[in-house]
């Protein structure tokens, strides 16, 4: 069974704050993405990483997919209180099982103003 | 706005009753997913449909079940109710299979469900 655990769980910041989130697994996934959700909607993606090492900006938002393709991280340089909301990463599968994706129980940010 | 849709929005039932959850992908995807999202579970994968097939399933109960039409909507079916099954259920789709290299999906909004 894969796994992929975030970090931290809840984190919260004062609004031109750096925070960066992680997301973590025993296993190799065939791609990583990340999801923004905000309270009552469903989740929004924000960005795939397919490649080790590879890293993506989007706006002030970067993602680094792990070497290994185990890990990722999403920074956010300084966080703006619409940035507030439920960050998840899911994994893509390997080995030709890639319709399947394992969600972390997310991260939960709040920045405040 | 994702291009899933997702119907209704919110639910309010009994313990006991049966529900219906509908579904449309967006435009193109084959696949359906379904979700449950509880404040201590996180999003749980219930069942996945390719083209009217069932692909895979996950963590759902046998008083649940799905389909997918010919026009690619899906329902889910959630029956016997109980209080514990009260929660946000989304669907999602997506292009999967030799087209794709990876699996990306899009959310509908969401169902809410409460069971009282």
């Amino acid at each position: 069974t894969q796994l992929l655990e975030q970090s931290p769980q809840f984190l919260s910041i004062q609004e031109g704050e750096n925070l960066t989130v992680y997301c973590n697994s025993s296993s190799v996934f065939s791609s990583l993405q990340w999801y923004r959700q905000e309270p009552g909607e469903g989740p929004v993606l924000l960005v795939t990483v397919v490649t080790g090492g590879e890293v993506k900006k989007l706006k002030r938002l970067t993602f680094q997919f792990g070497d290994a393709r185990k890990d990722s991280s999403l920074h956010i340089t300084a966080a703006q209180p619409g940035d507030t909301g439920l960050y998840l990463c899911a994994g893509g599968g390997s080995g030709g099982s890639n319709y399947k994706l394992t969600f972390g129980k997310g991260t939960l940010l709040t920045v405040n103003p | 706005d994702s291009g899933v849709t997702q119907t209704p929005k919110h639910l309010i039932t009994a313990t006991g009753q049966r529900v219906t959850l509908r579904c449309s992908p967006r435009s193109g995807d084959l696949s359906v997913y379904w979700y449950q999202q509880s404040l201590d579970q996180g999003l749980q994968f219930l069942i996945q449909y390719y083209n009217g097939e069932e692909r895979a399933k996950g963590n759902i109960l046998e008083r649940f079940s799905a389909q997918q039409f010919p026009d690619l909507h899906s329902e889910l079916n959630l029956s016997s109710l109980e209080l514990g099954d009260s929660a946000l259920y989304f669907c999602a789709s997506s292009v999967v299979g030799g087209l794709a290299a990876y699996n990306e999906q899009f959310f509908g909004p969401g169902t809410r469900l409460t069971v009282l």
